[in-house]
């Protein structure tokens, strides 16, 4: 267990929708990073929070976004979702000052 | 520009087996750390091992060892005896300061199938 909790698992949703992924670092980090893991893609980084304020985006589209909330928690917000935002979503934590990143369970999110 | 490559995109091996997965990176950092994780058909990511750059002891933990290389940029993963609950992918990542903050670069993952 890496200590980084993700929910929901799962999510099944349709085409046009909103949904969000939240993440629960583990005790103590500060930083929470966002991945998406698609069949073609591999690990795609999103967005990097440091202590509630964004530090680093990566490919995120205009559709999604996130934020991180004082007690460190973070959400991820996809919106007018496509068939092609099917994927792991994964959420990490690191400790400040160490560079590992611990990964949490991920939200496998299907629109359909 | 970083880049990890990991070249084998599938191996297949007989449980007991000796099997090593490759990966090459690329970086103009002299500080920087290089990662594996497993990802097996649950689908989590299990963090495996953390090597610095300035630090090229290589390392066993049990069946696994790891094999750091500066001067061919590579940092190999090997697992002895291989057995079936070895099988899944394995990730293998490149992390370096950019920017204030630490940045990771994923390889693309190579899947291990241990077969009985």
């Amino acid at each position: 267990d890496s200590g980084v909790t993700q929910t929901p698992k799962h999510l099944i949703t349709a085409t046009g929708q909103r949904v969000t992924l939240r993440c629960s670092p583990r005790s103590g980090d500060l930083s929470v990073y966002w991945y998406q893991q698609s069949l073609d893609q591999g690990l795609q980084f999103l967005i990097q929070y440091y202590n509630g304020e964004e530090r680093a985006k990566g490919n995120i589209l205009e559709r999604f976004s996130a934020q991180q909330f004082p007690d460190l928690h973070s959400e991820l917000n996809l919106s007018s979702l496509e068939l092609g935002d099917s994927a792991l979503y994964f959420c990490a934590s690191r400790p400040t000052g160490g560079p590992e990143a611990f990964f949490g369970q991920g939200t496998r999110l299907t629109v359909v | 520009a970083q880049k990890v490559t990991q070249a084998q995109t599938e191996i297949s091996v007989v449980e007991k087996e000796d099997v090593t997965l490759d990966c090459v990176y690329e970086t103009r950092d002299t500080t920087y750390y290089l990662f594996w994780y497993k990802q097996p058909p649950s689908g989590e990511l299990v963090f495996l091992i953390r090597r610095n750059s300035f630090d090229e002891q290589n390392e066993i933990s049990g069946r696994y060892s790891w094999n750091f290389q500066k001067s061919t940029s590579s940092f190999n993963f090997t697992i002895t005896a291989s057995q079936v609950v070895d099988s899944a992918v394995y990730f293998c990542a490149l992390s370096e300061m950019d920017s204030g903050t630490y940045k990771y670069i994923f390889g693309t993952g190579t899947r291990l199938k241990v077969l009985a």
